[in-house]
């Protein structure tokens, strides 16, 4: 059975500091990964997805993912955090069936001044 | 992508009654998915609404307490039935928009949900 795993319930981050968010997946065949973000009262925006090709993939708000199929991983990155970036973060895998996501705990990020 | 809206954006409901989620797109989509968000937690599948079938419903949900209607590719509604403190959720609609080639490029789009409180 596939799983996602996103090991960091909670990371607290200063304001224009770099930021790395945890996703580790198991799955039999070429996953299908994205990363989501939540901001308070808002629903889920995408802000990145790999399907195949460049394993450093580009999204929006200046995050970027890389994927490491040795590792089974799929970091989230952004360089220089600003304090809008406070918000819920998820990792999704695509399941086996078409179309069905199943979401990693999800991470919940606090920028500080 | 395409631009999802639901209805109400939140309620609270007592116990025993029923509550019925629009969401609605603004395109066309094959595929609609409805998901339950606890608080505190992530996202569980309730079920896969495709238009002119029955809905696809995943482990431990079942059609008597989410009846879900998919009358047409712009639409669906979900009903969350005879209502508990229980089930006091965020519950999200999401659409897939399909590029062309199955799987590899699908992506699942988000409504802004719905947060239901039970008394």
């Amino acid at each position: 059975a596939q799983s996602v795993t996103q090991p960091d319930i909670h990371i607290t981050v200063s304001e224009g500091a770099s930021l790395e968010l945890r996703c580790n997946y198991s799955y039999g065949a070429t996953p299908y990964l994205f990363w989501y973000v939540q901001s308070p009262g808002q629903g889920l925006q995408l802000l990145l997805k790999y399907f195949s090709g460049d394993t450093l993939v580009q999204g929006i708000k200046g995050f970027e993912a890389e994927f490491k199929r040795s590792q089974s991983s799929f970091n989230l990155r952004k360089p220089s955090v600003h304090w809008s970036d406070a918000a819920e973060y998820f990792c999704a895998v695509s399941s086996d069936s078409w179309g069905k996501l199943q979401f990693g705990a999800g991470t919940q990020v606090v920028v500080t001044p | 992508s395409a631009v999802i809206s639901q209805k109400p954006s939140r309620d609270i409901c007592q116990r025993g009654t029923s509550l019925t989620i629009q969401c609605q797109v603004d395109s066309q989509v094959t595929m609609m998915f409805w998901y339950r968000q606890q608080p505190g937690q992530s996202l569980t599948l309730i079920a896969t609404a495709n238009q002119g079938s029955e809905a696809t419903y995943e482990s431990g949900f079942v059609i008597d307490k989410f009846p879900i209607s998919r009358p047409n590719l712009t639409f669906s509604t979900l009903t969350v039935s005879n209502m508990s403190p229980e089930d006091s959720s965020i519950y999200l609609c999401s659409v897939e928009e399909s590029l062309g080639t199955p799987k590899s490029t699908d992506t699942q789009y988000f409504g802004p949900g719905t947060r239901l409180t039970v008394l």
